[in-house]
């Protein structure tokens, strides 16, 4: 049973548009989401993270929605930069156990 | 100020041979995790720990053994390699409360 979903295996966008990556999730129990980057052969890096008290986070271009009714999260990236190509991990944690989920991931390329 | 390496980078094993994965950590960080990565299933959790001298299981532990003797290291071990357990392992550390990891670059281990 997939606790953390992302139904988009991948995502193109023109360089200079918006990016939207979503991620599902089931577990009412869950209270903290995160975003994270992957590069090929590299290790994840953080890039943005929301609690459920937020419906919204924004850092540079990067923005989390959090839509607890739907359990819906959404990662815009404004504009998009060919340096975002990269594979984009939700994640998703009840923070009394500080045990995380992870989604499958949605690579996002981005074209020039 | 190394941040978290793992040891080694890539292994190739036969069924039944046993190795140890050694992920170390320079941040002084209290939690330490091990995922595996596998095409389509995102990272999945198989053990954890949340200080020196203990640990716990995660999403997909069996075939694995876990020790976290020092605080700075935390050991995976597969005492009998199966082609099933063919993937690339990640270590990643976090801080106390904070729910930010910080990943290694991965281990990619193949079993035939």
């Amino acid at each position: 049973d997939q606790q953390v979903k992302q139904n988009s295996p991948s995502l193109s966008v023109q360089e200079g548009r918006i990016s939207i990556l979503n991620c599902d999730y089931t577990n009412s129990m869950f209270d903290y989401f995160l975003w994270y980057k992957k590069y090929p052969a590299e290790g994840p890096t953080f890039l943005i993270s929301i609690s459920s008290i937020k419906d919204k986070n924004e850092d540079g271009r990067f923005t989390v929605f959090l839509n607890k009714s739907a359990k819906h999260l959404s990662l815009h990236i404004v504009p998009s930069q060919p340096g975002d190509s990269a594979v984009y991990f939700c994640a998703a944690s009840d923070s009394g156990t500080y045990k995380y989920i992870f989604g499958t991931g949605t690579r996002l390329k981005v074209l020039a | 100020n190394a941040g978290v390496t793992q040891t080694p980078k890539f292994r190739v094993l036969k069924t039944g041979q046993s190795m140890t994965l050694l992920c170390a950590q320079d941040m002084n960080h209290e939690y330490m995790y091990w995922y595996r990565q596998d095409p389509g299933m995102g990272l999945r959790l198989i053990h954890y720990s949340v200080g020196e001298g203990t640990t716990a299981k995660g999403e997909v532990p069996d075939g694995y053994n876990v020790s976290r003797l020092k605080k700075q290291n935390f050991l995976l071990g597969l005492e009998s390699a199966a082609p099933s357990q063919t993937s690339v392992y990640f270590c990643a550390t976090k801080q106390g409360s904070l729910h930010e990891q910080y990943f290694g670059p991965g281990t990619r281990l193949t079993v035939t």
